[in-house]
């Protein structure tokens, strides 16, 4: 099974402080996302990496920034965190986009997300 | 600009009836439709995919059907259970191609009663 693990279930932080979000999963899958879901305004796709030291802005990357080092780890950065970033945040990996007739469409795996709340 | 739509009041049913959840989409040609479950503080978790040129694909009680020229997908959840109760939500590939990006529905949440 796949597994994505996400750093924290729930984190409460300050406006202003530097907020760190780290995804971990198991099964060697290039493409890694992040989403925030509101109530409302369902998911939501931050930013996207499709392989190492890759990244793509999402609809939503303002205020925001991502790193991948490693194929299995992608981090969110939270530069300063601001009250209308608390939110669920969550993690998703999935197989290789690619291009051409082999590639087929996969699904997404999710972590089991973050609530961050932010005073 | 591309939207989906599913329908956001919840929708209660008996156990052992059949749920039929609704997603309609505009502005896309998606090569394909995903179907997930969420429940409450977790993350979603994937049900069925079904391909342009595929009319219903099933899976034990599920049944999924695509219309590409209504530009609608049918979930149906056949003798249901009140453990079936989640949120469900569909998504589509924002590309024509294989992208790898979705975009989700704002879910249909489902209670079962029994």
């Amino acid at each position: 099974d796949v597994k994505v693990t996400q750093s924290s279930r729930y984190l409460v932080k300050r406006t202003g402080e530097k907020v760190f979000l780290e995804c971990v999963q198991d099964m060697d899958h290039e493409n890694m996302f992040w989403y925030r879901q509101d109530p409302g305004l369902g998911l939501r796709l931050i930013y996207f990496s499709y392989d190492v030291k890759m990244k793509e802005k999402g609809d939503i990357p303002e205020g925001y920034s991502v790193s991948r080092e490693k194929k299995e780890r992608f981090s969110l950065i939270l530069e300063s965190a601001s009250t209308n970033q608390t939110s669920m945040y969550l993690c998703a990996t999935g197989g290789s986009s690619g291009r051409g007739p082999r590639v087929r469409p996969y699904e997404q795996y999710f972590g089991p997300g973050t609530r961050l709340t932010v005073t | 600009s591309q939207k989906i739509e599913q329908n956001s009041e919840a929708l209660n049913i008996q156990e052992g009836k059949t749920a039929t959840l609704t997603c309609n989409y505009t502005n896309y040609s998606p090569a394909y439709l995903q179907w997930y479950r969420q429940d409450p503080g977790r993350g979603p978790v994937f049900l069925l995919l079904i391909r342009e040129n595929e009319k219903e694909k099933r899976k034990e009680r599920l049944k999924v059907t695509f219309d590409t020229t209504l530009k609608q997908s049918l979930f149906h959840i056949t003798a249901s259970q009140p453990a079936d109760s989640a949120t469900y939500l569909c998504a589509l590939d924002r590309g024509s191609s294989n992208t790898g990006k979705l975009i989700f529905g704002q879910g249909t949440t489902l209670q079962v009663k029994p």
